[in-house]
């Protein structure tokens, strides 16, 4: 079975610094993976996914990530953050059938602050 | 174009109640989440529907928790003589096909509080 692995509960960084949120998955196959954010009391709003070619992929926000095979990682970044970007943030990945029959499995989230 | 809803939106109800989530996908979209979000768990995955069959209902938690799904669109999670355990956020989902790689859409969530 698939797992996600978001090893910073919490992060803070200074509005206009870069930020960097770590994502790890476990899945035999060639995962598809996602980024999505969760302001308080939302719902998930998907920020970017990778499912093939691109290792680089763009996504809403000024958000980035790379899909690193050998790492096993997709990592989140964003050359300079905005005190609108702190929420939540879930790395998910899907089997092949892109959810299915187990659906979305999402790390534990990575909970960003954002200082003045 | 209208997202996924859900309602009720907040619910608040005494333990060994029975309690109804309603789910409204995205127009046009055949396959149909539930997750749900609790500070223990994090979000887990519930069960899918692909049209108005749910193949694999395994991941539902337990006997008292249900869900049914009519004319391809509108879905109910019900859940029977609710426990403190279930209060946590259902979140409902939906994408245009269930195979291929397909990007869930996300309602805002029911926040239910048993008590």
């Amino acid at each position: 079975a698939q797992s996600v692995t978001q090893p910073d509960i919490h992060i803070t960084v200074s509005e206009g610094a870069s930020l960097e949120l770590r994502c790890n998955y476990s899945y035999g196959a060639t995962p598809y993976l996602f980024w999505y954010v969760q302001s308080p009391g939302q719902g998930l709003q998907l920020l970017l996914k990778y499912f093939s070619g691109d290792t680089l992929v763009q996504g809403i926000k000024g958000f980035e990530a790379e899909f690193k095979r050998s790492q096993s990682s997709f990592n989140l970044r964003k050359p300079s953050v905005h005190w609108s970007d702190a929420a939540e943030y879930f790395c998910a990945v899907a089997p092949y059938s892109g959810g299915g029959a187990d659906g979305l499995t999402f790390g534990k989230g990575t909970h960003l602050i954002i200082q003045p | 174009g209208a997202g996924v809803s859900q309602s009720p939106s907040n619910k608040v109800t005494e333990k060994g109640k029975d309690v109804e989530l309603r789910c409204d996908p995205i127009s046009g979209h055949t396959a149909l989440y539930w997750y749900r979000q609790s500070l223990g768990q994090g979000l887990e995955f519930l069960i899918y529907f692909q049209g108005n069959s749910a193949p694999d209902k395994s991941g539902l938690p337990s006997d008292r928790f249900s869900a049914e799904r009519t004319g391809g669109s509108v879905s109910t999670l019900t859940i029977q003589r609710t426990q403190q355990e279930d209060s946590a956020v259902y979140l409902c989902a939906s994408s245009l096909q269930q195979r291929g790689p397909e990007t869930q859409y996300f309602g805002p969530g029911t926040r239910l509080l048993v008590l």
